[in-house]
């Protein structure tokens, strides 16, 4: 069974570009969740989705930040413009129940 | 107070050795614990979680929970090199999904 996939592994965009970063979830997985975790600093959530409905968006830094899940797959976060301390790596999660299982992530750079 | 913390090591143990790792958390009201790994430029993989009081045993790993203390430990028998690793602790606190990480122990074994 093929695990969270994440697309582009790698992004280095300058400041006040727009960046959109893609998440798979196992498939049957309602829960989908994004994290982040900047350099130094512990895993930070950020949103999860139960199908296409956001739960919970609290860990969202402000409004540069958007994320969807149309039809309740596939999810993007979607950032714009992008800031210097957008820096870091973002990671997707999905779960049946409680336990998450991580993609790969995507290591994104803004210079 | 964080939500999640652990010593951030780097925690050194010799091949053979138990090593111990430690997480408190703030929220009595947490509900489900979990241990991952994360070897260095890699995703988080879920290795342990605990849900109940005591101890769960799974192999050469060991979680213990004290919810009176707000206190999770992982031990790992016999520590093989393959072991050296960041250690994540990570809570749902509440009745959701949403998880908060502690930022990690750094996890060296010896041979």
């Amino acid at each position: 069974e093929a695990g969270v996939t994440q697309f582009p592994s790698h992004s280095v965009i300058e400041k006040g570009q727009t960046v959109t970063l893609r998440c798979d979830p196992i498939s049957g997985h309602d829960n989908l969740y994004w994290y982040r975790r900047v350099m130094g600093k512990e895993i930070k959530f950020l949103l999860h989705f139960v199908k296409e409905s956001k739960q919970d968006e609290s860990g969202m830094p402000n409004n540069r930040f958007l994320a969807e899940r149309t039809g309740g797959t596939y999810s993007t976060l979607k950032v714009q413009p992008a800031e210097l301390e957008d820096s870091g790596v973002y990671f997707c999660a999905s779960s049946l129940d409680k336990e998450q299982f991580f993609g790969p992530g995507t290591r994104l750079t803004v210079l | 107070q964080k939500e999640v913390e652990q010593n951030s090591g780097p925690l050194s143990v010799p091949e053979g050795a138990i090593a111990s790792l430690n997480c408190t958390y703030s929220d009595r009201g947490s509900q489900s614990f979990f241990w991952y790994r994360q070897y260095s430029g890699k995703s988080p993989e879920l290795i342990m979680f605990i849900y109940s009081n005591g101890d769960k045993e799974d192999g050469r790993f060991t979680a213990q929970l004290n919810k009176a203390s707000q206190y999770v430990s992982l031990l790992i028998r016999d520590s093989q090199p393959s072991d050296s690793a960041t250690y994540l602790c990570a809570v749902i606190f509440y009745n959701n999904n949403d998880m908060r990480f502690g930022a990690g122990t750094r996890l060296t074994v010896k041979p």
